[in-house]
């Protein structure tokens, strides 16, 4: 079982630049989430999806886009980098909010 | 709006020993909480959630958590720790307020040292 699949695992922009965090789940689960983890901050939610079609904003959407076409696919945008958007940032998935989140190894995203 | 408080950004202790890592929320309606563990450049993995019933919750590798709904506090505790519980901890918890997504603590590293 792949569980919650995000790619690239690390990735370096020039400030500026856009670029797609990717996430998908093979659970059929359909409740997913983006959190941005930082020292001492630990995580923030950015946007959540309560299934296909439907997301929201969560404590720090500002420079993030999401969208969720299908039920396995959350991916996170970055519009325009900042260095303050420098994180490692987790997607994560869940049955219902209730039930245990299953999270992904994480992309490590410096932005210079 | 929830907040999530985790008292102690590092709690070092010897093996062995027992440990409570103490967490206190806030927030005005009834909540789902929930204690993650984090190791070393791997993702979070659920520990023991309360979501309803008995106030003493029984998570893996032996951890155990109250909740004190008059003290609004969700306390993970251990007996005897293992050098292989060196991790960072999360408390979390999730209301409606926020479509239930999960909100975090700032978290706290456990450091057990022989």
């Amino acid at each position: 079982n792949a569980g919650v699949t995000q790619t690239p695992k690390f990735q370096v922009l020039k400030t500026g630049q856009s670029m797609t965090l990717q996430c998908a789940q093979d659970m059929n689960h359909e409740y997913m989430s983006w959190y941005r983890q930082d020292p001492g901050m630990g995580l923030r939610l950015i946007h959540y999806s309560v299934g296909a079609g439907i997301t929201d904003q969560g404590e720090v959407p500002n420079g993030y886009n999401v969208s969720r076409s299908t039920t396995e696919d959350f991916p996170l945008r970055l519009l325009s980098a900042a260095p303050s958007q420098t994180s490692v940032y987790f997607c994560a998935s869940s049955y219902e909010w209730s039930t245990e989140a299953f999270f992904g190894q994480g992309t490590r995203l410096t932005v210079v | 709006a929830q907040s999530v408080t985790q008292l102690d950004s590092q709690v070092p202790v010897f093996e062995e020993a027992p440990v409570e890592l103490r967490c206190n929320y806030s927030s005005s309606v009834s909540v789902y909480l929930f204690w993650y563990v984090q190791y070393p450049n791997q993702g979070l993995q659920l520990l023991l959630k309360y979501l309803s019933g008995s106030t003493l919750v029984k998570g893996i590798n032996g951890f155990e958590a109250e909740f004190n709904k008059s003290q609004t506090s969700f306390h993970l505790r251990k007996p005897s720790v293992h050098i292989s519980d060196t991790a960072e901890y999360f408390c979390a918890v999730s209301e409606i307020d926020s479509g239930y997504a999960l909100n975090f603590g700032k978290g706290t590293s456990l450091l057990v040292t022989p």
